[in-house]
């Protein structure tokens, strides 16, 4: 079955660049979507299909897809932004449809 | 104000059912696609199955021949039958809506906790 790989963890700084990647293969044939999660709370939609954003959603936010890795972007980091983000593509090529989140990151604000 | 509510979850010993429910408040179960999303405890997003607005449905394999997805339009509700429950199932439940095939999942409830145990 299809996979999807994030690094475990991501600590940055306040107003410093968090760089979250999303590693499959070629995964840049696929929509990629990718979800925040903070503690309690359910999962919210920060980019869809690679690199749009969700009205409400920050420009800080932003994403890439290439290749075999998939990457969210998050600008000027803020306290708020301290979650886990879980990336997720609809993969068809094993002959039966499913959605595939990937392992998710936790962003820790220093 | 546009919603998903679950409800439905709670306690069962391995090889018991249970059936959540997913009711929609403005927004239409029918019209989209909806997914059931879980993750237990302390783990990751794990999909579940989806029902597209066009009747069919998917499931995970770890679920598959357990699991059903239905849903009633006039109840605006959209449900999942869990039978032959495991210790494995244990998790949060989601429902989520989807715009389109592959699409992301824009609204999300708020979760369900089933909990199997013997």
């Amino acid at each position: 079955s299809y996979v999807l790989t994030q690094p475990p963890s991501v600590s940055v700084a306040p107003g410093q660049t968090a760089t979250i990647t999303c590693a499959g293969n070629d995964i840049g044939g696929k929509s990629v979507h990718w979800y925040q999660q903070k503690p309690g709370q359910a999962p919210a939609l920060v980019v869809y299909d690679d690199s749009d954003r969700p009205s409400g959603i920050p420009e800080r936010f932003s994403g890439s897809n290439s290749g075999n890795t998939a990457t969210l972007t998050i600008s000027r980091v803020e306290a708020g932004d301290e979650a886990d983000y879980f990336c997720q593509v609809w993969d068809t090529n094993s002959g039966h449809p499913h959605y595939v989140f990937g392992t998710g990151t936790q962003v820790t604000v220093l | 104000e546009v919603q998903l509510v679950e409800s439905g979850g709670g306690s069962a010993q391995p090889g018991e059912s249970l059936r959540l429910s997913c009711a929609g408040s403005g927004v239409s179960v029918s019209d989209y696609n909806m997914n059931w999303v879980r993750q237990a405890p302390g783990k990751g997003l794990e999909w579940v199955s989806v029902m597209h607005s066009g009747g069919r449905t998917y499931f995970a394999d770890s679920v598959k021949g357990r699991f059903t997805i239905n849903r009633h339009n006039s109840k605006n509700t959209l449900y999942l039958q869990m039978n032959s429950l495991r210790t494995e199932d244990t998790a949060v439940y989601y429902c989520a809506r989807a715009l389109y095939d592959s699409a992301g999942m824009d609204i999300w409830g708020q979760g369900t906790t089933v909990a199997v145990s013997s």
